[in-house]
């Protein structure tokens, strides 16, 4: 079965830049958007934003445009880069599949149907 | 961004029990609404989407229901395996948000 694996730093010193790369096994990443999603220690889960295989990226404004996302789809794996990173951006980073049904003959549902097990991200010099 | 707003913030249920968690969101979101489970250590998983729709190979005692501002995820008959914490979604509009989670512990 489809599998997604996070991969990356751990520990990231503050200001520098943050970079994680999610491999998809067992299927192909081809025709859905993949994302990432974060929380932090005691804290809510934080959409980060996503990607097609196409290419298209929607972000989370919150990121205040430090975050990159992009995809190889010859070597199955999407990726993210956060820049000028913080105490702030230490969490547990999830990346996931996003797929939809329709709900209406006009509305579509988005959802995510696969998770990473996720990988903590500590920012700390 | 579109709060989403769950409660109880946590619980505690005995094997056997119903168990029911609401989730608000601050403006209608139709029926884009997703309920997932997370348990520490695994990868998160859907158990609802689109507010009462089963994924598949996830066990009928969940369901969902709602639409507009007001849904509820329902375990009719609590087990083992679903000691975990729950977190709502809605899909309706970017950025995606979800829900701060609902915690469901051992009585």
């Amino acid at each position: 079965q489809v599998q997604l694996q996070e991969s990356g730093p751990g520990l990231v010193k503050p200001s520098e830049t943050l970079s994680l790369t999610c491999t998809v096994s067992g299927g192909s990443i081809s025709n859905y958007y993949w994302s990432w999603v974060r929380q932090p220690a005691g804290k809510g889960l934080e959409w980060i934003g996503r990607i097609s295989t196409s290419g298209i990226t929607h972000y989370n404004p919150s990121l205040k445009s430090r975050g990159t996302m992009s995809v190889d789809t010859s070597k199955n794996q999407f990726s993210v880069k956060l820049s000028s990173v913080t105490a702030a951006d230490t969490a547990v980073y999830y990346c996931a599949r996003e797929t939809h049904v329709g709900i209406s003959s006009i509305l579509i549902n988005w959802y995510f149907d696969l998770w990473g097990r996720g990988t903590l991200v500590t920012v700390s010099s | 961004d579109i709060q989403m707003t769950q409660s109880p913030s946590s619980l505690s249920a005995s094997v056997g029990d119903r168990v029911t968690i609401t989730c608000r969101a601050s403006q209608s979101i139709y029926s884009h609404l997703n309920w997932y489970q997370y348990k520490p250590g695994k990868a998160p998983k859907v158990l609802i989407y689109a507010a009462s729709s089963l994924e598949s190979g996830v066990p009928s005692r969940f369901s969902g229901s709602g639409s507009g501002t007001d849904f509820t995820l329902t375990i009719s008959s609590l087990q083992p395996e679903d000691f975990a914490t729950y977190h709502c979604q809605q899909s309706h509009t970017l950025p995606w948000t979800f829900g701060q989670g609902t915690k469901v512990e051992i009585k």
